[in-house]
């Protein structure tokens, strides 16, 4: 059983270079979500997905675009890579659950960025 | 979206029950308080969930007075492997379940 999983695990662009990332998880959940980490400091939200076919804005989503694929895939992409983009990146997925929501996200292992 | 505040840091020494608060003066109805630990390199770890009074498991306790505008995670007999970053989390329907995560509090424990 796999969880989420992300790819490239690793990436360096040049400014300008796009690239997406993709994420898969196989537990059937219905909401995703991609996070990115900057160097000591907290996770901040980029774009959400609370069920397929639906995505919303997060607290940072300049700069990126996201699709849902399916239920399994959650990919993000950024058209144009700015230095300020490099960061790690994380995927997760959810499965809240009505009255009593199971807010207990798993997260992949991170796609560490460098936009040079 | 109900905002939470937490200490930046804290230090602890092996052996020691580790509380750490965290304040969501404008929680909605329909929120639930999530906690997640981080180590270095990974993706974050459900910790344990809560809405009101006292929740506790093999890891940890969550403490949520009746107001629940603060909680407390308590972590009994630390070690070093506990060393890692906490944040605290309000979500739920009213929010779309909407993760969003704090700076947290950075937890290290010594020898």
């Amino acid at each position: 059983n796999a969880g989420v999983t992300q790819t490239p695990k690793f990436q360096v662009l040049k400014t300008g270079q796009s690239m997406t990332l993709q994420c898969a998880q196989d537990m059937n959940h219905n909401s995703m979500y991609w996070y990115r980490q900057d160097p000591g400091m907290g996770l901040r939200l980029i774009y959400y997905s609370a069920s397929e076919g639906t995505t919303d804005k997060g607290e940072v989503p300049n700069g990126y675009n996201v699709s849902r694929l399916n239920k399994r895939e959650f990919s993000l992409r950024l058209e144009s890579a700015a230095p300020s983009q490099t960061s790690v990146y994380f995927c997760a997925s959810s499965e809240p659950t009505g009255r009593h929501p199971n807010t207990e996200a798993f997260f992949g292992q991170g796609t560490r960025l460098t936009v040079v | 979206l109900a905002k939470t505040t937490q200490p930046i840091s804290m230090d602890s020494y092996e052996g020691q029950e580790v509380n750490i608060t965290c304040s969501h003066n404008n929680i909605a109805t329909n929120d639930y308080i999530t906690w997640y630990q981080q180590f270095p390199s990974q993706g974050p770890r459900f910790i344990i969930q809560g809405y009101k009074t006292k929740v506790t498991n093999e890891v940890a306790s969550l403490f949520i007075p009746a107001d629940r505008k603060s909680s407390t995670l308590s972590l009994p007999r630390v070690s070093l492997s506990d060393t890692a970053v906490y944040y605290c989390l309000v979500a739920g329907m009213d929010s779309s379940y909407k993760l969003i995560f704090g700076s947290g509090t950075r937890l290290l424990v010594r020898p």
